[in-house]
């Protein structure tokens, strides 16, 4: 089955402890990207990556870091969480080149940071 | 810089009525995509339907349609017979040929019994 996985699903940290968000796809696409959802302000673009070692930034970076070492893996880094952190985060994959492929997302991540 | 708007943060319809959920945008760009999502209360992001720029037809998907107005960067959502499983929160989206995509802040959608 096509998906989009990201582990953990929910998780409750303290300011300042570092964390990572993995995100795995399984269909082969080029495209992964991250999203954070905040009430009244939709979904904004965190990072997306085109390719293998290729990132760039999106609507809302700072704060956050990711890599792309294989194709199918896409984590996010908080290095030093923070309160303003605190939101639902979602990962998405797709295929690039000619009509966009449709975006997978995955099932969310829901963080919260005291 | 690209910008989406949906006005209308949130709407409700009787069931089996049709809604319309509007959605304009910002670009200088000619060519890109434009796409509506559904999250369901589950929070799972659902392609509804999709349109690219270049075409004039209008996309439909069974009881899902969009009025895309290129010249008035207009792309709004019809749905009709308005069932209880559509409630859902839906945004709007616009992908540009680089793949930078930008999401509206969403309609939540109420269906009334």
């Amino acid at each position: 089955e096509a998906q989009v996985t990201q582990n953990p699903r929910y998780l409750i940290t303290v300011t300042g402890k570092k964390l990572t968000v993995t995100c795995s796809q399984n269909m082969n696409h080029e495209y992964m990207s991250w999203y954070r959802q905040d009430p009244g302000l939709g979904l904004r673009q965190i990072y997306y990556s085109m390719n293998v070692e290729v990132t760039d930034k999106g609507d809302v970076p700072e704060g956050y870091k990711v890599s792309r070492k294989e194709k199918r893996n896409f984590p996010l880094i908080l290095e030093s969480p923070s309160p303003n952190q605190t939101s639902l985060y979602f990962c998405a994959s797709s295929l690039l080149g000619g009509p966009p492929e449709t975006q997978y997302f995955g099932p969310g991540t829901r963080l919260l940071v005291l | 810089a690209q910008t989406v708007t949906q006005s209308q943060p949130e709407m409700s319809v009787q069931e089996a009525e049709t809604v319309t959920l509007s959605c304009t945008y910002d670009t200088s760009e000619s060519d890109y995509y434009l796409f509506w999502y559904k999250q369901p209360p589950s929070r799972q992001m659902i392609l509804v339907i999709r349109q690219e720029a270049y075409k004039q037809q209008n996309a439909t998907e069974n009881r899902f349609s969009v009025n895309f107005q290129k010249a008035a960067k207009s792309f709004s959502l019809k749905i009709s017979d308005s069932q209880l499983g559509d409630a859902a929160m839906y945004f709007c989206a616009y992908r540009n040929r680089d793949d930078k995509i930008i999401f509206g802040k969403g309609t939540r959608l109420h269906i009334l019994p």
